[in-house]
């Protein structure tokens, strides 16, 4: 079956603008996560998604910042008035469960801001 | 705090001689602790969890809780093994706490 996928794989944005990440989990995960990979920072955890909800959100890093699941399967992260400390790889993950350690990682959206 | 801490940045050895990537760590509690690979434009990938103790790739690493270490071993590194290593500790929500990550450079 398909692994988790991303969109876009790449989005170059000016600085001030708005973006969404899509992401699309391993059909059946219950357990989504948002991570961002960047040079300076290594690999963040940006928040978690159980079914639709998301009891932990402590990883976004202000409140530009804001990611929805629905129907317990596709996620969007987005970033309001982006800046360019925002540019990096946002990676999405998805597992059966959350303690079952995560194995299905994205290939990721690279976002460039200019 | 929960840390995950990788000494080195980068890792250079010749094909053949033995690998060892660090990873040590700060947790309280029982931790699962993992390593991942990334290699040259693929996507993240598990390579390895301690609660399997499995070999993968020719690659171990044992926990070590009075050293709070999982280092990642492999006796004989082949110029497929280079890439970028990750190790990490997981909440008991799945969420991750991955160490800075090391590259490892096999040389011919």
């Amino acid at each position: 079956g398909a692994g988790v996928s991303q969109s876009p794989s790449n989005k170059v944005t000016e600085k001030g603008k708005d973006v969404e990440l899509r992401c699309d989990p391993i059909s059946g995960h219950t357990a989504l996560y948002w991570y961002r990979q960047s040079l300076g920072q290594g690999l963040e955890f940006l928040i978690y998604f159980q079914g639709n909800s998301a009891p932990d959100k402590s990883g976004l890093p202000s409140d530009r910042f804001s990611a929805e699941r629905t129907g317990g399967s596709v996620s969007t992260l987005t970033i309001q008035r982006t800046q360019q400390e925002d540019s990096a790889v946002y990676l999405c993950a998805s597992s059966l469960g959350g303690l079952a350690g995560v194995g299905n990682f994205g290939p990721g959206t690279r976002l460039t801001v200019t | 705090a929960q840390r995950v801490t990788q000494p080195e940045k980068l890792l250079s050895v010749f094909k053949g001689a033995p690998v060892e990537l660090k990873c040590n760590y700060s947790y309280s509690g029982s931790p699962e602790l993992f390593w991942y690979v990334q290699y040259s434009r693929q996507r993240l990938q598990l390579l390895l969890r301690h609660i399997s103790r499995e070999s993968i790739k020719g690659f171990t690493a044992d926990l070590n809780k009075g050293e709070t270490s999982f280092h990642l071993k492999k006796p004989f590194a082949q110029e497929e093994d280079s890439a970028m290593y990750y190790c990490a500790l997981s909440s008991n929500t799945g969420k991750l706490i991955f160490g800075q990550g090391t590259t490892l450079q096999v040389k011919p």
